[in-house]
């Protein structure tokens, strides 16, 4: 299996444009888990799925930010407008099984730059 | 709210010393988990510890578990410089199927 996909792995974009991030979990896996890590706030959980229903979107810093998965294989966090302290590396991982605090896998992350 | 805390911030030895980092945590927990993330890339999970074990190796890995303490601690034996990475400790929240990281501890491993 090639893991969790993320796509891109890097956008830079101007402040007030829309940014969509994409992730594609390990076949098989029942959650899925969006993550924002900075320097100042370290890992935060923003939203998970489970069988591709939002769980817990406690974590969605604001309404600018938007979260889907609709279907088993693909998910996507939106943002929108973009901020400049949106700027952060995002991951996206999933998990198997029957409980969501299993062994997360993550992907390699998308670096995000709103100038 | 549950929050696994590392301790060092960050840790600088020489290859082939033993690092140890320690995590804290504030509530009961099921299971106890560590990750690492090297420069740049995703976090790698590396061991799971249960509430009813109190250590557990993997290759030279030894993560202790304390329930009566709430601590946990990852030794990593006979370091190289390939261990250069944050390690990060995940505990699962109270309510709710997922997970809080610790802010971390930087390790460096010299050559």
């Amino acid at each position: 299996d090639a893991g969790v996909i993320q796509s891109p792995r890097h956008e830079v974009t101007e402040m007030g444009q829309e940014v969509t991030l994409r992730c594609k979990p390990i076949s098989g896996h029942d959650y899925l888990f969006w993550y924002r890590q900075t320097m100042m706030r370290g890992l935060e959980l923003l939203i998970y799925f489970n069988n591709n229903v939002p769980i817990d979107d406690s974590g969605m810093p604001e309404d600018r930010f938007s979260a889907k998965m609709p279907n088993a294989s693909f998910s996507t966090l939106k943002i929108q407008p973009s901020e400049p302290r949106d700027s952060a590396v995002y991951f996206c991982a999933s998990t198997p099984g029957t409980s969501g605090s299993d062994t997360q896998y993550f992907g390699p992350g998308t670096r995000l730059t709103v100038l | 709210s549950q929050q696994g805390e590392e301790d060092p911030q960050a840790l600088s030895i020489q290859e082939g010393e033993n690092a140890t980092m320690n995590c804290s945590y504030k509530t009961s927990i099921n299971n106890l988990q560590w990750y690492r993330q090297n420069s740049g890339r995703g976090l790698v999970h590396l061991i799971l510890i249960r509430s009813n074990e109190r250590e557990k190796h993997s290759g030279r890995l030894r993560v202790t578990l304390d329930t009566s303490k709430k601590s946990s601690s990852l030794l990593i034996t006979a370091s190289r410089a390939a261990d250069t990475a944050s390690y990060f400790c995940a505990t699962p929240r109270e309510y709710g199927q997922n997970f809080v990281f610790g802010p971390g501890t930087r390790l460096s491993v010299l050559p």
